[in-house]
């Protein structure tokens, strides 16, 4: 089953720091990778994703991941953190194809972030 | 573009009472999937519909169910409500779900309280 991992319940960093948020895959074929972010009382915005290609991805607000398939791994990157990029982050992958075409996305738990003036 | 819309954003009801959930998709999108995020399962997959069809369903039980409609429109529909149906609700849609497109764009959700 096409699966992912987020390790850390929550990830503090100081403002001005970067900041790493970890995310680990389990498919099998190639991995269509995804970050989301929610804030509070509010639905999920779509960050960034991994298809195929450069293994560094740029996303909005300055994020960016890393896709790295020895490690399996998709960490979610910024350099320089914001107090405001304080929110919840998810790590998704779409699911396998089922008989009807459909897919679905499975996310991680989910990683809080507290950038701290 | 607007983005996805979702009514009503919050609603309370009584236990074995239904509901209703309406989701309106970005322009252009045909497919619309529903996931139902709590603090203790996270987000997890209802169903999901292209061109009026349900082409994926996640593990809930029967008294989940949605539609399409031909304006790719949709609504999920919850019978028989249960305390641990109280949740968050959040609708996606996504203009291309076979190809490279498939990021979901999520709408703000409905809190669905059920006492």
């Amino acid at each position: 089953a096409q699966s992912v991992a987020q390790p850390e319940d929550q990830v503090n960093v100081a403002e001005g720091n970067p900041l790493t948020v970890k995310c680990t895959y389990s498919v099998s074929g190639n991995p269509y990778l995804f970050w989301y972010v929610q804030y509070p009382n509010r639905g999920l915005q779509f960050l960034l994703k991994y298809i195929t290609g450069d293994n560094l991805v740029k996303g909005s607000y300055g994020f960016e991941a890393e896709f790295n398939k020895s490690q399996t791994s998709f960490h979610l990157k910024k350099p320089s953190a914001l107090v405001s990029d304080s929110a919840l982050y998810f790590c998704a992958v779409r699911g396998p194809q089922n008989s009807n075409s459909g897919y679905a996305l499975n996310f991680g738990k989910g990683t809080s972030l507290l950038v701290t003036p | 573009k607007a983005g996805v819309t979702q009514t009503p954003r919050y609603l309370i009801k009584t236990r074995g009472q239904q509901v209703t959930l309406s989701c309106s998709p970005i322009s252009g999108h045909r497919s619309v999937s529903w996931y139902q995020q709590t603090p203790g399962q996270g987000l997890q997959f209802l169903f999901e519909y292209f061109s009026e069809t349900q082409r994926n369903k996640g593990n809930f039980p029967g008294r989940f169910s949605g539609r399409q409609f031909s304006n790719s429109r949709s609504e999920m529909n919850v019978s028989t409500l249960e305390l641990g149906d109280s949740a968050l609700y959040l609708c996606a849609s996504s203009l291309d779900p076979t190809g490279s497109s498939y990021e979901q764009y999520f709408g703000p959700g409905t809190r669905l309280t059920v006492t």
